[in-house]
């Protein structure tokens, strides 16, 4: 079955760029998103690549695909305090109901 | 662009009570709908979801049933909760372009 696995945890200081990583496990993911979630709220859609794209830049972010490796990156550039939150990765699972598949969840802890 | 709500936003239930959480759309028609769970520390978990009125898939055993009366609405219930039934619960609808699922802000259920 599809797997989706983040680390748990990533400190930068402020101003820094921060890199976030994901590994997938289903080589038939026809997109790849990326979803921010701060403390007590739903999730929010950042960004998404298409499986064809090797990369995708939106303002200060840049998402890197190696579906070789499956593994997907999230750069966020210039990090501010209010990046402060948990980033999740998922992937969207071939089928009718395009169930996603989400990874554990990194938390980007962004100090000054 | 879709509105998902949800309601209650926050619920303390004792062991052995029913829940019913409610999720609707707006902006939509005939979304595919979703509960997912998000226990503590953990990703999200993919309970049901239903891609029109009375059509529910779930996804994993368990505790909880999920009802759509409505086209745009989509419940989560249980006639007996455990303990092990707490988390923070959230409905999603899928989009239009590119399958992404926009998400309601979330109902944080803590069963005693």
């Amino acid at each position: 079955g599809e797997d989706v696995e983040q680390s748990l945890f990533l400190s930068v200081r402020e101003g820094d760029s921060s890199v976030i990583n994901c590994t997938y496990t289903d080589s038939s993911s026809t997109y790849l998103y990326w979803y921010k979630q701060e403390p007590g709220a739903g999730l929010q859609l950042l960004t998404y690549i298409f499986s064809n794209m090797d990369m995708k830049q939106d303002q200060r972010l840049t998402v890197l695909l190696n579906k070789k490796d499956k593994h997907l990156s999230l750069r966020i550039a210039d990090t501010q305090t209010g990046d402060s939150a948990i980033y999740f990765c998922a992937e969207s699972y071939t089928g009718t109901a395009s169930k996603l598949t989400f990874g554990t969840g990194t938390r980007l802890q962004v100090t000054l | 662009s879709q509105t998902i709500h949800q309601w209650p936003a926050t619920l303390v239930q004792p062991v052995g009570s029913p829940l019913s959480l409610e999720c609707t759309v707006e902006g939509t028609s005939n979304p595919n709908l979703y509960w997912y769970r998000q226990a503590a520390g953990r990703g999200l978990q993919l309970l049901f979801y239903s891609v029109g009125i009375g059509q529910i898939s779930s996804e994993v055993p368990q505790n909880l049933s999920a009802s759509r009366p409505q086209d745009r609405q989509f419940i989560l219930s249980s006639k007996k909760l455990l303990l092990s039934d707490s988390g923070f619960y959230l409905c999603a609808c899928k989009g239009v372009n590119t399958g992404e699922l926009f998400f309601g802000e979330g109902s944080r259920l803590t069963v005693l």
